[in-house]
């Protein structure tokens, strides 16, 4: 079964530090994994993908994240935070093989300090 | 691109009341998607369409929910009962082929 973990229910970070927030994944085969955000009263917004190629992925905003294979995980990663990266980030998995369909981890709330 | 619009984006209903959640996918998407969002489940998938046709409607809590897609603009949520525990953020969100999802800003629902 496919299945998505986000260890960290919260992370805190500094304004300015770098920032990673986790993801882990299980899934058959070759997945199709994405980050999406969530801001206070609205939907979940895309970040970035990671579809073939290239294991480090850019995406808006200035995150990127890292897919890596051996390890099963897909962290996302922001050299300096910024206040208003401050939000709900969810992890989310696609099998190669599906409709459509994606699996969602639970989310981490990322909080950046000024 | 107006994006994926849900209606209404609020509703607050008593219990045994029947409640419908509406919602208009992305132009020329041909996959759309109900999720629940709840503080102790998370977001969860209700039922997802592929070309107007139900493809795995599993995450249906009970029969007290039904959901159909008459044509590829137009997506409807129902719940008849509703009960308290049904209170949630419902979220429409609309795909096609392998592009990211795209979602609705969520109509939050309350059952008092």
């Amino acid at each position: 079964a496919q299945s998505v973990a986000q260890p960290e229910d919260q992370v805190n970070v500094a304004e300015g530090n770098p920032l990673t927030v986790k993801c882990t994944y299980s899934v058959s085969g070759n997945p199709y994994l994405f980050w999406y955000v969530q801001y206070p009263n609205r939907g979940l917004q895309f970040l970035l993908k990671y579809i073939t190629g290239d294991n480090l992925v850019k995406g808006s905003y200035g995150f990127e994240a890292e897919f890596n294979k051996s390890q099963t995980s897909f962290h996302l990663k922001k050299p300096s935070a910024l206040v208003s990266d401050s939000a709900l980030y969810f992890c989310a998995v696609r099998d190669r093989g599906s409709q459509g369909n994606l699996i969602f981890g639970k989310g981490t709330k990322l909080s950046v300090k000024p | 691109d107006a994006g994926v619009i849900q209606s209404p984006r609020h509703e607050v209903t008593e219990m045994g009341q029947e409640v419908t959640l509406r919602c208009k996918p992305i132009s020329g998407h041909n996959s759309l998607f109900w999720y629940r969002q709840t503080m102790m489940r998370g977001l969860e998938l209700l039922i997802y369409f592929n070309n107007n046709v139900p493809i795995d409607d599993s995450g249906m809590p009970e029969d007290r929910f039904s959901a159909k897609m008459p044509n590829a603009s137009f997506s409807t949520l129902k719940i008849q009962p509703s009960e308290p525990r049904d209170s949630a953020v419902y979220f429409c969100a609309s795909i096609r082929g392998n592009s990211p999802l795209h979602f609705g800003n969520g109509t939050r629902l309350t059952v008092t």
